[in-house]
Protein backbone atom coordinates (compact mmCIF):
# COMPACT_ATOMS: atom_id res chain seq x y z
CA UNK A 1 0.00 0.00 0.00
CA UNK A 2 1.29 3.17 -0.84
CA UNK A 3 2.00 5.86 1.97
CA UNK A 4 1.96 9.36 2.22
CA UNK A 5 3.37 11.23 -1.08
CA UNK A 6 4.12 14.85 -1.24
CA UNK A 7 5.35 16.87 -4.53
CA UNK A 8 7.16 18.50 -5.51
CA UNK A 9 10.65 17.03 -3.45
CA UNK A 10 12.52 20.24 -3.45
CA UNK A 11 10.98 23.57 -3.86
CA UNK A 12 13.03 27.01 -4.94
CA UNK A 13 10.97 30.26 -5.18
CA UNK A 14 11.97 33.99 -4.93
CA UNK A 15 10.45 36.56 -2.35
CA UNK A 16 7.17 37.30 -3.34
CA UNK A 17 6.20 34.51 -5.30
CA UNK A 18 3.55 31.96 -4.59
CA UNK A 19 4.42 28.26 -3.73
CA UNK A 20 2.22 25.56 -4.10
CA UNK A 21 2.86 22.25 -2.18
CA UNK A 22 0.51 19.02 -2.98
CA UNK A 23 0.03 15.95 -0.47
CA UNK A 24 -1.53 12.57 -1.27
CA UNK A 25 -2.64 11.08 1.60
CA UNK A 26 -2.77 6.94 2.69
CA UNK A 27 -5.74 5.57 0.88
CA UNK A 28 -8.61 5.03 3.42
CA UNK A 29 -7.21 8.31 5.73
CA UNK A 30 -9.92 11.46 5.30
CA UNK A 31 -7.88 13.92 7.75
CA UNK A 32 -4.41 15.78 6.10
CA UNK A 33 -1.74 17.51 8.34
CA UNK A 34 0.43 19.79 7.59
CA UNK A 35 3.71 20.92 9.62
CA UNK A 36 6.66 23.75 9.09
CA UNK A 37 9.31 22.34 10.46
CA UNK A 38 12.36 25.21 10.40
CA UNK A 39 16.19 23.41 10.28
CA UNK A 40 17.08 22.06 13.31
CA UNK A 41 13.27 22.99 14.99
CA UNK A 42 10.27 21.31 15.82
CA UNK A 43 6.70 20.32 14.05
CA UNK A 44 4.59 23.66 14.10
CA UNK A 45 1.33 22.64 13.16
CA UNK A 46 -0.55 24.78 10.37
CA UNK A 47 -3.41 23.41 9.09
CA UNK A 48 -5.80 20.47 9.30
CA UNK A 49 -8.64 19.45 7.02
CA UNK A 50 -10.75 16.50 7.65
CA UNK A 51 -13.14 15.32 5.03
CA UNK A 52 -12.85 18.61 3.18
CA UNK A 53 -13.38 21.18 5.44
CA UNK A 54 -10.48 23.54 7.40
CA UNK A 55 -10.81 21.62 11.00
CA UNK A 56 -8.18 23.95 12.28
CA UNK A 57 -5.33 26.25 11.61
CA UNK A 58 -2.19 27.07 13.52
CA UNK A 59 -0.76 30.42 14.56
CA UNK A 60 0.26 31.36 11.32
CA UNK A 61 -1.00 34.51 8.53
CA UNK A 62 -3.22 34.05 6.47
CA UNK A 63 -1.03 33.79 3.50
CA UNK A 64 -0.53 30.14 4.27
CA UNK A 65 -3.95 28.27 3.30
CA UNK A 66 -4.65 25.18 1.74
CA UNK A 67 -7.71 22.88 0.95
CA UNK A 68 -8.78 19.18 0.54
CA UNK A 69 -10.09 17.85 -2.52
CA UNK A 70 -13.01 15.22 -2.83
CA UNK A 71 -10.43 12.51 -3.10
CA UNK A 72 -8.79 13.78 0.36
CA UNK A 73 -5.90 15.16 -1.15
CA UNK A 74 -4.61 18.66 -0.27
CA UNK A 75 -2.93 21.39 -1.59
CA UNK A 76 -0.79 23.78 0.51
CA UNK A 77 -0.76 27.15 -0.69
CA UNK A 78 1.71 29.81 0.96
CA UNK A 79 1.26 33.53 -0.88
CA UNK A 80 4.00 36.05 -0.68
CA UNK A 81 6.67 34.24 0.08
CA UNK A 82 9.49 35.43 2.65
CA UNK A 83 12.73 33.96 3.31
CA UNK A 84 11.69 32.99 6.83
CA UNK A 85 9.37 30.84 4.87
CA UNK A 86 12.00 28.58 4.32
CA UNK A 87 11.49 25.06 5.55
CA UNK A 88 10.47 21.60 5.48
CA UNK A 89 6.82 21.37 4.87
CA UNK A 90 5.71 18.18 6.32
CA UNK A 91 1.82 16.40 5.62
CA UNK A 92 0.56 13.73 7.47
CA UNK A 93 -2.58 11.95 7.05
CA UNK A 94 -4.52 9.62 9.48
CA UNK A 95 -8.10 8.47 10.08
CA UNK A 96 -10.63 9.14 12.96
CA UNK A 97 -7.83 9.94 15.50
CA UNK A 98 -5.64 6.80 14.79
CA UNK A 99 -2.09 7.12 14.47
CA UNK A 100 -0.92 9.63 11.85
CA UNK A 101 1.75 8.78 8.59
CA UNK A 102 4.38 11.39 7.50
CA UNK A 103 5.12 12.45 4.10
CA UNK A 104 8.97 12.82 3.05
CA UNK A 105 8.05 16.40 3.09
CA UNK A 106 9.23 19.46 0.57
CA UNK A 107 11.80 21.29 1.21
CA UNK A 108 10.90 24.80 0.71
CA UNK A 109 13.87 27.56 -0.07
CA UNK A 110 12.97 31.41 -0.56
CA UNK A 111 15.96 32.87 -1.98
CA UNK B 1 -1.98 24.20 22.59
CA UNK B 2 1.16 21.95 22.74
CA UNK B 3 2.08 19.38 24.52
CA UNK B 4 5.47 20.15 26.63
CA UNK B 5 8.73 17.69 26.96
CA UNK B 6 11.23 17.17 28.73
CA UNK B 7 14.39 16.94 28.34
CA UNK B 8 14.97 18.85 25.05
CA UNK B 9 18.18 16.64 24.69
CA UNK B 10 19.53 13.39 26.11
CA UNK B 11 23.03 12.14 25.47
CA UNK B 12 23.53 8.66 26.15
CA UNK B 13 26.01 5.67 25.56
CA UNK B 14 25.15 2.33 24.46
CA UNK B 15 23.38 0.30 26.87
CA UNK B 16 22.07 3.02 28.73
CA UNK B 17 18.52 4.01 29.45
CA UNK B 18 16.99 7.06 29.37
CA UNK B 19 12.86 8.56 30.02
CA UNK B 20 11.06 10.99 27.98
CA UNK B 21 8.55 12.88 28.99
CA UNK B 22 5.39 14.13 27.56
CA UNK B 23 2.82 16.31 29.55
CA UNK B 24 -0.38 18.49 28.39
CA UNK B 25 -2.93 21.00 30.23
CA UNK B 26 -5.92 19.54 28.67
CA UNK B 27 -7.44 16.07 29.02
CA UNK B 28 -5.77 13.97 25.99
CA UNK B 29 -7.72 11.34 23.79
CA UNK B 30 -4.60 9.90 22.95
CA UNK B 31 -0.27 10.05 22.34
CA UNK B 32 1.20 8.93 19.57
CA UNK B 33 5.13 8.85 19.80
CA UNK B 34 7.92 8.95 16.45
CA UNK B 35 11.18 9.36 15.97
CA UNK B 36 12.68 11.59 13.25
CA UNK B 37 16.05 11.09 12.20
CA UNK B 38 18.54 13.66 10.40
CA UNK B 39 17.11 14.48 6.81
CA UNK B 40 14.04 12.53 7.13
CA UNK B 41 10.38 12.23 7.97
CA UNK B 42 9.25 11.81 11.00
CA UNK B 43 8.61 7.52 11.75
CA UNK B 44 5.38 6.28 13.53
CA UNK B 45 6.48 4.27 16.61
CA UNK B 46 3.55 3.85 18.93
CA UNK B 47 -0.02 4.96 19.67
CA UNK B 48 -1.18 4.97 23.24
CA UNK B 49 -5.07 5.43 23.49
CA UNK B 50 -6.20 4.87 27.05
CA UNK B 51 -4.95 5.68 30.45
CA UNK B 52 -2.10 3.18 31.71
CA UNK B 53 -1.75 1.59 28.50
CA UNK B 54 1.76 0.54 28.05
CA UNK B 55 2.83 0.03 24.51
CA UNK B 56 6.39 -1.40 23.07
CA UNK B 57 8.89 -1.40 19.97
CA UNK B 58 11.79 -3.24 20.49
CA UNK B 59 13.61 -2.06 23.78
CA UNK B 60 11.07 1.21 23.45
CA UNK B 61 8.01 1.45 25.72
CA UNK B 62 6.16 4.21 26.81
CA UNK B 63 3.37 4.15 29.51
CA UNK B 64 -0.32 7.23 29.83
CA UNK B 65 -1.02 8.19 32.90
CA UNK B 66 -4.90 9.65 32.39
CA UNK B 67 -4.56 10.93 35.98
CA UNK B 68 -1.56 13.02 35.12
CA UNK B 69 -2.09 13.53 31.43
CA UNK B 70 1.15 12.38 31.21
CA UNK B 71 3.46 10.16 28.57
CA UNK B 72 6.98 8.87 28.93
CA UNK B 73 8.77 6.57 26.55
CA UNK B 74 11.02 4.45 27.69
CA UNK B 75 14.59 3.77 25.86
CA UNK B 76 15.97 0.72 27.09
CA UNK B 77 19.47 -0.85 27.21
CA UNK B 78 19.95 2.29 24.08
CA UNK B 79 21.66 0.84 20.66
CA UNK B 80 23.25 3.87 18.09
CA UNK B 81 19.88 3.25 16.06
CA UNK B 82 17.65 5.17 18.79
CA UNK B 83 19.46 8.50 17.85
CA UNK B 84 17.17 10.59 16.58
CA UNK B 85 14.93 13.22 18.08
CA UNK B 86 11.68 12.06 19.26
CA UNK B 87 8.38 13.94 19.18
CA UNK B 88 4.89 12.95 21.27
CA UNK B 89 1.99 13.82 19.15
CA UNK B 90 -1.53 14.47 21.24
CA UNK B 91 -4.62 14.46 20.20
CA UNK B 92 -7.52 16.07 22.46
CA UNK B 93 -10.69 15.10 23.86
CA UNK B 94 -13.12 16.23 21.36
CA UNK B 95 -10.44 17.73 18.86
CA UNK B 96 -8.31 15.85 16.40
CA UNK B 97 -5.93 18.43 15.78
CA UNK B 98 -2.45 16.42 15.95
CA UNK B 99 0.08 18.86 17.94
CA UNK B 100 3.24 18.08 18.92
CA UNK B 101 5.95 18.62 21.51
CA UNK B 102 8.85 20.49 20.74
CA UNK B 103 11.05 17.14 20.53
CA UNK B 104 13.97 15.16 22.66
CA UNK B 105 17.00 15.21 20.89
CA UNK B 106 18.93 11.60 21.60
CA UNK B 107 22.54 10.84 20.93
CA UNK B 108 23.58 7.50 21.28
CA UNK B 109 27.35 7.52 21.56
CA UNK B 110 29.30 4.02 21.53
Amino acid sequence: EAGVTQSPTHLIKTRGQQATLRCSPISGHTSVYWYQQALGLGLQFLLWYDEGEERNRGNFPPRFSGRQFPNYSSELNVNALELEDSALYLCASSFSGQQAFFGQGTRLTVV
Amino acid sequence: QQPVQSPQAVILREGEDAVINCSSSKALYSVHWYRQKHGEAPVFLMILLKGGEQKGHEKISASFNEKKQQSSLYLTASQLSYSGTYFCGTYYKNDYKLSFGAGTTVTVRA
